[in-house]
């Protein structure tokens, strides 16, 4: 099992610019979640999917769109990048809400 | 008032001491409570979670909540240099499937 992937690694944008982060997990979870991590700011919430066709902002939406495809994957949309995008975004998923996050890689995105 | 609160540190324990990480949190509703080691430039990882006020242990580590008090902590006892990273804590708001994590207390261990 893979367990949560995601796409790209890296990413380098321009101002104004849009891309859409990729996240898929292999262990039939239920939630899945995107943060973000700044320094010394810990994981801040950007949005979650609770089940399969529900989503739901979290701590810090503004400036971006996700969508849940189906069971396995859950998009993350920025359609005008800014430099206060600048960040490490980490996907997770869980089976049940008493459970454990999994995470993924995280994608290092820097907008210029 | 940040919703989940941590120590910053840098917290640092010289080897084989007890390493001591708190937390306190503003929901009275919160029913789950997680804490998470990440190493610089990885992803976090599960230490521990806690549903029930009192103490949880699992080999060095050990969990304490306090609902009451909205206050959960960790301790780690003979603390490694392999220890040495941020740990994040983190509780399911509301009740629900929303997670709030703390800014993260970086911990050294020094040999």
């Amino acid at each position: 099992n893979a367990g949560v992937t995601q796409t790209p690694k890296f990413q380098v944008l321009k101002t104004g610019q849009s891309m859409t982060l990729q996240c898929a997990q292999d262990m039939n979870h239920n939630s899945m979640y995107w943060y973000r991590q700044d320094p010394g700011m810990g994981l801040r919430l950007i949005y979650y999917s609770a089940s399969e066709g529900t989503t739901d902002k979290g701590e810090v939406p503004n400036g971006y769109n996700v969508s849940r495809l189906n069971k396995r994957e859950f998009s993350l949309r920025l359609e005008s990048a800014a430099p206060s995008q600048t960040s490490v975004y980490f996907c997770a998923s869980r089976a049940g809400i008493d459970n454990e996050q999994f995470f993924g890689p995280g994608t290092r995105l820097t907008v210029l | 008032q940040k919703e989940v609160e941590q120590n910053s540190g840098p917290l640092s324990v010289p080897e084989g001491a007890i390493a001591s990480l708190n937390c306190t949190y503003s929901d009275r509703v919160s029913q789950s409570f997680f804490w998470y080691r990440q190493y610089s430039g990885k992803s976090p990882e599960l230490i521990m979670s806690i549903y029930s006020n009192g103490d949880k242990e699992d080999g060095r580590f050990t969990a304490q909540l306090n609902k009451a008090s909205q206050y959960v902590s960790l301790l780690i006892r003979d603390s490694q240099p392999s220890d040495s990273a941020t740990y994040l804590c983190a509780v399911n708001w509301g009740g629900g499937f929303k997670t709030i994590f703390g800014a993260g207390t970086r911990l050294f261990v020094k040999a």
